[in-house]
């Protein structure tokens, strides 16, 4: 069985600009979450889809959104793009939310913003 | 505020000695408990879970405590060996949650051959 694929792998933007991160889910998988990692934050919650709807949302500015289409899969866009948002952006996906055991995360995007 | 608190950024043990890796919390909402191994490059894994109806959950060599009256969790390796080298997370979340965890900043394992 295939893993979470993350869609691109690095990515350099420069500010003010904006960016489109993909996530496809394991088959089968209608949760997928998205996290931010960074040195000072850690790892911290964005959002939540399941059934292309939007359960939970994180502490995060509205420049952070995101989407699921019919086919589970995910985007997460950030718009006008600040140096803060250099992160390690990780997907995860699971069958159902809350079926953390059937969790599994993606290897996620760099994303560089100078 | 941090809710999920690894107060030990880094641990260095001997291989085949035991490992505990601590984490606290503030928010008594959370039942349910994580831990994550995460290697550079790499998502995290999930290793092992405890809900808070339960003090005690073994998987192998992992172990999972949880003190819900001290909001303290703990994960103990043993036998700690070189491969469990990495950075370890706990996560917690509360019920209806759906899955928005809260996790710790991290520990990073290093265990010595």
């Amino acid at each position: 069985k295939a893993g979470v694929t993350q869609t691109p792998r690095y990515l350099i933007k420069t500010r003010g600009q904006q960016v489109t991160l993909s996530c496809s889910p394991i088959s089968g998988h209608r949760s997928v979450s998205w996290y931010q990692q960074t040195p000072g934050q850690g790892l911290q919650f964005l959002f939540e889809y399941f059934s292309e709807t939007q359960r939970n949302k994180g502490n995060f500015p509205g420049r952070f959104s995101g989407r699921q289409f019919s086919n589970s899969r995910s985007e997460m866009n950030v718009s006008t793009l600040e140096l803060g948002d250099s992160a390690l952006y990780l997907c995860a996906s699971s069958p159902f939310p809350g079926s953390y055991n059937e969790q599994f995360f993606g290897p996620g995007t760099r994303l560089t913003v100078l | 505020d941090q809710q999920v608190k690894q107060n030990s950024p880094s641990l260095s043990v001997q291989e085949g000695r035991i490992s505990i890796l601590n984490c606290d919390y503030t928010n008594s909402m959370f039942d349910y408990f994580l831990w994550y191994k995460k290697y550079p490059a790499e998502g995290p894994t999930f290793l092992i879970s405890i809900s808070s109806i339960k003090d005690k959950n073994e998987d192998g060599r992992f172990t999972v405590f949880l003190n819900k009256s001290a909001k303290h969790l703990s994960l103990h390796i043993v036998p700690s060996q070189p491969g469990d080298s990495a950075v370890y997370f706990c996560a917690a979340s509360a019920a209806n949650a759906g899955n928005m965890l809260t996790f710790g900043g991290g520990t990073r394992l290093m265990v010595k051959p």
